[in-house]
């Protein structure tokens, strides 16, 4: 089945820096990739997402780039602010006799300092 | 919008009684997931259906069981409960087994 690495597992950074949590995984039939943020005791809630056809997605100060070669996808945030402070997971969606289920990584503990 | 409905938010039982979870799904999504968090870890899946019928297991143990009813909510049973079951249980639901998955609030299920 479909595994999910993401590094690292806690990341801090200054109010206004970029931060860049990476994910890794082992299906190559995987065709979809969501960021979730989740805020502590709360729903795991889609930032971005990405499919295989397509190398880069932004929305406003969050970016997603997948390299399907290397079956990797990274979350950037820019600016980052206080707000940003939450985990976040990101997760594949596998193919095969698995169609729509998400495998979510490990998940990174993001603190953004004022 | 409407959202992912779960109930009951909160729930307490002892060590082996029995706790039945609820999801009904936005209205027109055809297909729901289960997935259960312990603290500090990742969603494990454990479940799915599409059109009322399953569509894949994950990591479900044996004493739990779900199905989805004609009007596409569904119902998470959970028997001889565990001190280990103690965790966040999601519902989410898809238009479809490709689309967004829409999270709901979760349902807390302390075992004592």
């Amino acid at each position: 089945g479909e595994n999910v690495e993401q590094h690292p597992s806690t990341l801090s950074v200054q109010e206004g820096d970029s931060a860049v949590i990476k994910c890794t995984y082992s299906d190559s039939a995987s065709n979809y990739f969501p960021w979730y943020k989740q805020e502590l005791g709360k729903r795991p809630q889609l930032i971005i997402d990405i499919r295989s056809n397509v190398g880069e997605k932004k929305d406003q100060r969050i970016a997603v780039t997948l390299n399907k070669t290397a079956k990797h996808f990274s979350l950037h945030i820019t600016e980052t602010q206080p707000e940003d402070s939450a985990v976040y997971f990101c997760a594949a969606m596998a193919g095969g006799t698995s169609y729509g289920k998400l495998t979510f990584g490990q998940g990174t503990i993001l603190t953004v300092h004022p | 919008a409407a959202g992912v409905i779960q109930s009951p938010r909160h729930l307490i039982k002892e060590k082996r009684e029995t706790a039945t979870l609820k999801c009904y799904p936005i209205p027109r999504h055809d297909t729901v997931y289960w997935y259960q968090q312990g603290p500090g870890q990742d969603p494990q899946f454990l479940i799915s259906f599409y059109e009322k019928m399953q569509s894949d297991k994950g990591s479900i143990p044996d004493r739990f069981s779900a199905q989805q009813f004609s009007d596409y909510h569904s119902e998470l049973n959970m028997s001889s409960l565990e001190l280990g079951d103690s965790a966040l249980y999601f519902c989410a639901s898809s238009l479809g087994e490709t689309g967004e998955l829409f999270f709901g609030e979760g349902s807390r299920l302390t075992v004592l």
